[in-house]
């Protein structure tokens, strides 16, 4: 089983659409997790932390599942640049990040 | 909103030379670390660094690579006798003391070894 297991995607939306990215792990020990997106050729960036309660940010709302080892994201009313890659991302208590391959997103007009 | 800064953006190299890929962290941060990205594939740890010591390293970061921070604010990944297969971007990332903390990541240098 692969350490951080993503939907592959592409997800092609309209403007305007809501779409949610799920994301499993492994190791029942990590501790801490994040949603980076990444653009073609550039840097992760974090787009935000996740917690146990989850938490919202604007349009974006992350939900982790600590029993199921689940992780998702949930974009509302998405827009042409929230196009990219979405990486989740886990980390163990050495701070290591283990990457998923990413889910890539491609919002359309 | 601090950064981190990677140099150069580009190099290029033919296979059997040494390069040395350059970043600052963010200047209160105190974990460092590198990751690489095959074109195409996914964000790969390599090694983490603090207080002047590899703190963990994955089994990509073989005795080709060393890491050091000769200065307070320069911390170095070097990758001797390269080969085709270290063609990537290489990414640098600093994070606080936190536990939890996310790291940020630098622009990243793509090497190209040929």
């Amino acid at each position: 089983r692969k350490e951080v297991e993503q939907d592959p995607g592409p997800f092609n939306v309209p403007e305007g659409a809501t779409v949610a990215f799920n994301c499993t792990y492994s190791n029942s020990a990590s501790q801490s997790f994040f949603w980076y997106r990444q653009d073609c050729r550039k840097e992760p960036k974090l787009l935000m932390s996740v917690y146990s309660s989850g938490n919202e940010d604007g349009r974006f709302t992350a939900q982790l599942n600590r029993a199921s080892q689940y992780i998702s994201l949930l974009i509302r009313d998405s827009k042409l640049s929230d196009s990219a890659t979405y990486l989740c991302v886990v980390a163990g208590s050495a701070r290591q990040l283990t990457f998923g391959s990413g889910t890539q997103l491609t919002v359309l007009p | 909103e601090p950064e981190v800064t990677q140099t150069p953006s580009h190099q290029v190299t033919q296979m059997g030379q040494e390069v040395i890929l350059r970043c600052v962290p963010i200047s209160n941060h105190l974990y460092f670390y590198w990751y690489r990205q095959i074109l195409g594939q996914k964000v790969e740890f390599l090694v983490s660094f603090y207080n002047n010591e590899i703190s963990e390293k994955s089994e990509i970061f073989d005795d080709q690579f060393s890491v050091e921070r000769p200065d307070g604010s320069n911390f170095t990944l070097k990758i001797r006798s390269t080969k085709l297969e270290d063609s990537a971007m290489y990414f640098c990332a600093s994070s606080d003391r936190s536990q939890g903390s996310p790291l940020h990541f630098g622009n990243g240098t793509r090497l190209t070894v040929t």
